[in-house]
């Protein structure tokens, strides 16, 4: 089976704080992508960041970055500055060709 | 706003019913999917239409249909309705298999 864990059910930050959360997958494919998406409370899926699996350079988006490691299948997401807002669900999914497959998700709390 | 469209947002019916919801992707996606989001089974890929034609199907019940319209849009049908069928639906649009997808906010289903 092609599955994408996220071996941290919940995490804690401050505000202005650094936090990575952790991701590694399983896939048999060659090319495929892998993003990182957030879940507020209003439980709509935003897409946070992306990361084509043949490109080496990590994708950054402004205060969200990732550490894609190929070669170990993990794919990591880090949130600098944290602010109260960061505070959702974040879900880890690899897509290649049709279906996400998702990870079960961190559970991010940021407080002041 | 990710440009998905969901209605209707919620929806409450008894066992044994049948339901209809209704996606409409992004302007100029051709691919939509629809996951179902239980509390205690994460999000699970129920299958993927492109331009009108099936393109992937996952953990879709068989008491579970969908289709995609010439104009895109496509519907979920779920038939003789079980408590446990009671989750949020998404569905999420593409330009094509690989790309990211975008998430409509999603129908809560709740059936009594």
């Amino acid at each position: 089976a092609q599955t994408v864990t996220q071996s941290q059910p919940e995490m804690s930050v401050q505000e202005a704080e650094t936090v990575t959360l952790s991701c590694t997958y399983d896939t048999s494919e060659n090319n495929y992508y892998l993003f990182w998406y957030k879940q507020p409370p209003s439980r709509q899926m935003i897409l946070v960041i992306r990361q084509e699996a043949y490109k080496q350079q990590n994708a950054t988006e402004n205060r969200f970055s990732v550490n894609f490691q190929k070669a170990a299948k993990s794919f990591s997401l880090k949130i600098s500055d944290s602010q109260l807002g960061d505070t959702a669900m974040y879900f880890c999914a690899r897509g290649g060709f049709q279906k996400l497959v998702f990870g079960t998700g961190t559970r991010l709390l940021v407080s002041p | 706003d990710s440009g998905v469209t969901q209605t209707p947002k919620h929806l409450i019916t008894a066992t044994g019913q049948r339901v209809t919801l209704r996606c409409s992707p992004r302007s100029g996606d051709l691919s939509v999917y629809w996951y179902q989001q239980s509390l205690d089974q994460g999000l699970q890929f129920l299958i993927q239409y492109y331009n009108g034609e099936e393109r992937a199907k996952g953990n879709i019940l068989e008491r579970f249909s969908a289709q995609q319209f010439p104009d895109l849009h496509s519907e979920l049908n779920l038939s003789s309705l079980e408590l446990g069928d009671s989750a949020l639906y998404f569905c999420a649009s593409s330009a094509s298999d690989n790309y990211e997808q975008y998430f409509g906010p999603g129908t809560r289903l709740t059936v009594t």
